[in-house]
């Protein structure tokens, strides 16, 4: 099956700094990948939608100067946490649509804890 | 209009018991529904989908029931193991556009040994 991957799986930051996550679709081609963002307890919250090669779509209340989404490839596409704070600390997920598998499909990453210290 | 509610928000069932989770929704656009599992700590994993076209799906001991009328659907879950504890939710999408996902508020399933 399709799978996606998430680097890293838990990362510590101190406050003001940036911090990278990668998702990757190992085996299939993601023209569509999705940012999630989970806070404890919580539902999966949308946070963009990107698309290789052109600029990310964002959904209303995220700050895009704030958390840079890059699609540079049709496998990989990155999540930038600039000038991190407490606040942003929560469990980002990505999922990736395969589009030999189908129109709704989605598969998601096993998730990035982000702390903020 | 973009909503999924979901409920409950909690269910213990015993072992071997049914579960069952309701979902309902207002967009009429809305012509994918899937059910996802969440372990802590890990990502969602599809369970099992259905298109309003069909009223029922069933795979494995995962069943999904669709009401297109009441625009609501359920999931069931037979013969229920502690290891089907985790968090489960709904989600509905859209064929048109970026098939955004939109998830239910999630439900906490714990079955008793």
């Amino acid at each position: 099956g399709a799978v996606v991957s998430q680097h890293p799986s838990w990362v510590i930051c101190k406050s003001g700094t940036s911090v990278k996550i990668e998702c990757r679709s190992l085996d299939f081609q993601a023209t569509t990948m999705f940012w999630y963002r989970q806070f404890p307890k919580q539902s999966l919250m949308l946070m963009a939608t990107s698309n290789e090669g052109s600029k990310a779509t964002y959904e209303q209340g995220v700050e895009k100067d704030k958390f840079l989404i890059n699609h540079a490839s049709l496998t990989l596409s990155t999540l930038t946490v600039t000038s991190a704070h407490p606040e942003d600390s929560s469990f980002y997920i990505c999922s990736a649509r395969d589009p030999l598998a189908g129109v709704y499909e989605q598969y998601f990453g096993p998730g990035t804890r982000l702390t903020v210290t | 209009q973009q909503q999924v509610k979901q409920s409950p928000q909690s269910l213990i069932v015993q072992k071997g018991g049914i579960s069952i989770i309701n979902c309902a929704y207002e967009n009429t656009a809305f012509d994918y529904f899937p059910w996802y599992q969440q372990f802590p700590g890990k990502g969602p994993a599809l369970l099992i989908a259905i298109r309003p076209d069909v009223s029922e799906k069933k795979e494995g001991r995962f069943t999904i029931s669709f009401n297109k009328s009441a625009k609501q659907f359920s999931l069931h879950i037979m013969d229920s193991q502690p290891g089907d504890s985790a968090t489960y939710f709904c989600a509905a999408s859209m064929g048109t556009g970026f098939q955004k996902l939109v998830f239910g508020t999630g439900t906490r399933l714990l079955v008793s040994p």
